[in-house]
């Protein structure tokens, strides 16, 4: 099973600051097949990035995801007052086990 | 647009049984991977079950044995029953498309199940 650990647990930032959280698997990550999500206080996770640096349908291009192997990132280049929630990430190499990160908390400072 | 509502979720007792429910609307559950994920209170995601379209089925090994996930093709809805409750079962199950080798790109809101005497 691929654990992933991600870091920092909590992030304290202000709106219009650059986040970059990170997202590190216990073994190589092929095809690059890892995801992020974003989650919001009583809300249902949602889709921000798949294949490790692929946006999905109507996130905003100050999200952006990088990495391979066992190191991935995701940025948030410029803070909105709507980014500040919860992020997990997920790899779906070794299907059919899914594993999801910890999650990081992004809080305003 | 792809909708995907849960239902089913209740307070049950440890031992009991539950199925929940996931009515899709704008998808073809047949013709996609459907998962369970779930989430404890103030904890993560948990990644529960999934279901191939050619019907083979995978579950966490935290519920191997007592949940079995299934769906109605006609009516694109995708089942979970829950067997031998426990109370580390308790949380909100979310039904989302994708699993496998697909990433997770349409969730519902969830429904709460409360395990406890």
């Amino acid at each position: 099973e691929i654990v992933l650990t991600q870091s920092p647990g909590t992030l304290s930032l202000s709106p219009g600051e650059r986040a970059t959280l990170s997202c590190r698997a216990s073994q190589s990550i092929s095809n690059s097949y890892l995801a992020w999500y974003q989650q919001k206080p009583g809300q249902a996770p949602r889709l921000l990035i798949y294949g490790a640096s692929s946006r999905a349908t109507g996130i905003p291009d100050r999200f952006s995801g990088s990495g391979s192997g066992t190191d991935f990132t995701l940025t948030i280049s410029r803070l909105e007052p709507e980014d500040f929630a919860v992020y997990y990430c997920q790899q779906y190499d070794r299907s059919p086990m899914n594993t999801f990160g910890q999650g990081t908390k992004l809080e305003i400072k | 647009e792809v909708q995907l509502v849960e239902s089913g979720g209740t307070l049950v007792q440890p031992g009991g049984s539950l199925r929940l429910s996931c009515a899709a609307s704008g998808l073809t559950v047949s013709n996609n991977y459907m998962s369970w994920v779930r989430q404890a209170p103030g904890k993560g995601l948990e990644w529960v079950s999934v279901i191939y379209t050619g019907g083979s089925r995978y579950y966490a090994d935290s519920v191997k044995g007592r949940f079995i996930i299934s769906r109605h093709n006609s009516k694109d809805i995708l089942f979970l029953e829950m067997n031998s409750l426990r109370l580390d079962d308790t949380g909100i199950y979310y039904c989302a498309r994708g699993g496998g080798v697909y990433q997770l790109d349409h969730w519902g809101q969830g429904t709460l199940v409360t395990v406890s005497s």
